[in-house]
């Protein structure tokens, strides 16, 4: 079946502008997260969706950045007044329930803020 | 908070050869570990899941073991082929929502 789809592939933005970057998880799976890996602090966690809520956002860097989940599918992350430091490859992942099974990752978005 | 050390951060070997990865986590209450692998500029591929109550998972030349009280987890490859070059991450979770706490990586090499 199909994976975990993300788009776009590739994002350029100037600085303080607003990005969206998209998920679709794979069908049925409950579990939604979102990871950042930069060259800096190498991969780490964002949010955590259960369904089209988000029990745990402990990842997100700042108010500049949030997320939502509609039909228990597809998620947005949206990013405004993007700074440099935003740069990165923004991974998501879905996985069938939270509790013991794999994640399931997409091919991520790289975000370049010029 | 959950920190992960991978051993050794770079390694290169003559194909054929066996090998094993290590990583270390410092919080052993993880319902799961998972190993990954990430080629340049991809995603991260799922190799194995290893849950709590298991103490090892193989899938073809791949065999990873945890050992949750003491915070270890190797990554055992067997006869390894250039195609195996890439990064390996070991993941394991962090807290009630299975978020997961990655390692820096190992970066392996395999030279035909």
């Amino acid at each position: 079946g199909a994976g975990v789809s993300q788009s776009p592939s590739n994002k350029v933005t100037e600085k303080g502008k607003d990005v969206e970057l998209r998920c679709d998880p794979i069908s049925g799976h409950t579990a939604l997260y979102w990871y950042r890996q930069s060259l800096g602090q190498g991969l780490e966690f964002l949010i955590y969706f259960q369904g089209n809520s988000a029990p745990d956002k402990s990842g997100l860097p700042s108010d500049r950045f949030s997320a939502e989940r509609t039909g228990g599918s597809v998620s947005t992350l949206t990013i405004q007044r993007t700074q440099q430091e935003d740069s990165a490859v923004y991974l998501c992942a879905s996985s069938p329930d939270r509790a013991t099974y794999e994640q399931y990752f997409g091919p991520g978005t790289r975000l370049t803020v010029t | 908070k959950q920190e992960v050390t991978q051993i050794p951060a770079a390694l290169s070997v003559p194909e054929g050869e066996n090998l094993v990865l290590n990583c270390s986590f410092t919080d052993s209450a993880i319902y799961n570990l998972q190993w990954f692998r990430q080629d340049p500029g991809k995603g991260l591929t799922s190799l194995l899941l290893i849950q709590s109550s298991q103490r090892e998972q193989t899938s073809g030349r791949l065999n990873a073991s945890l050992d949750k009280s003491s915070g270890r987890s190797t990554l055992y490859i067997a006869a390894s082929q250039p195609g195996d070059s890439a990064t390996y991450l070991c993941a394991p979770d962090g807290g009630a929502t299975n978020k997961l706490i990655f390692g820096t990586g190992t970066l392996l090499a395999v030279q035909p």
